[in-house]
């Protein structure tokens, strides 16, 4: 089973500031690795595929990186709307399994 | 614009089986790459993938849990329904109905999600 491993587990940020999240898989995943969004109460939301693409309405502040074993989803400059938990998802080694890493909270510093 | 909607007990008790309802407006899972998912998200936070079925009635299951899952469709009704098995304490979790479109991979669309608490 490829195991994605997301840091950091909590991400202090500050309004306007910039914030890297980081997703590692334990074996190559190629590109095939998608971004999450949760807000408290609601279900996830896709923001990028294919670990650069962004899915239909997302804001151009998110952007997503990387290929093989090590990916990155910055956001530009986070406005209140953006703290929630964020989670990676590789979909290469399926079947048999899709996996998804244990989130990145986002919160207000 | 599509929907998903999950429905089943709140409450169940261990050993007992699970049976989830996901009834969907908005497409046709006769159309060619649509699939749905079952994802459960535990107390804790963390997103599993249970199961999938496809257009093409397609079926495939988690390697962990696929003894205890059972997917199926009612492509009239537009529903698909999940059973798992068996259930333990441990399969407390918000349960998710998810589309796929285009034969993705990933997830395009969610519902709200079903909380089921295991307990007697």
């Amino acid at each position: 089973e490829i195991v994605m491993t997301q840091s950091p587990a909590t991400l202090s940020v500050s309004p306007g500031e910039r914030a890297t999240l980081s997703c590692r898989a334990s074996q190559s995943v190629s590109s095939s690795l998608a971004w999450y969004q949760q807000k408290p109460g609601q279900a996830p939301r896709l923001l990028i595929y294919s670990a650069s693409t962004r899915a239909t309405g997302i804001p151009a502040r998110f952007s997503g990186s990387g290929s093989g074993t090590e990916f990155t989803l910055t956001i530009s400059s986070l406005q209140s709307e953006d703290f929630a938990i964020y989670y990676c998802q590789q979909y290469n080694h399926w079947p048999p399994d899709f996996t998804f890493g244990g989130g990145t909270k986002v919160e207000i510093k | 614009q599509v929907t998903l909607r999950e429905s089943g007990p709140a409450l169940v008790k261990p050993t007992q089986t699970l049976t989830l309802t996901c009834t969907f407006s908005g497409f046709s899972l006769t159309t060619d790459g649509m699939c749905v998912s079952w994802i459960r998200q535990t107390p804790g936070k963390a997103l599993e993938w249970l199961a999938r079925i496809d257009w093409d009635d397609g079926k495939y299951y988690s390697t962990s849990l696929k003894t205890r899952l059972t997917i199926s469709k009612d492509t009239y009704k537009k529903q698909v329904v999940l059973t798992l098995t068996n259930m333990d304490p441990v399969d407390t979790a918000t349960y998710f109905c998810v589309l796929g479109i285009r034969r993705h991979r990933y997830f395009d669309y969610w519902g709200q999600g079903s909380l089921v608490t295991v307990s007697s």
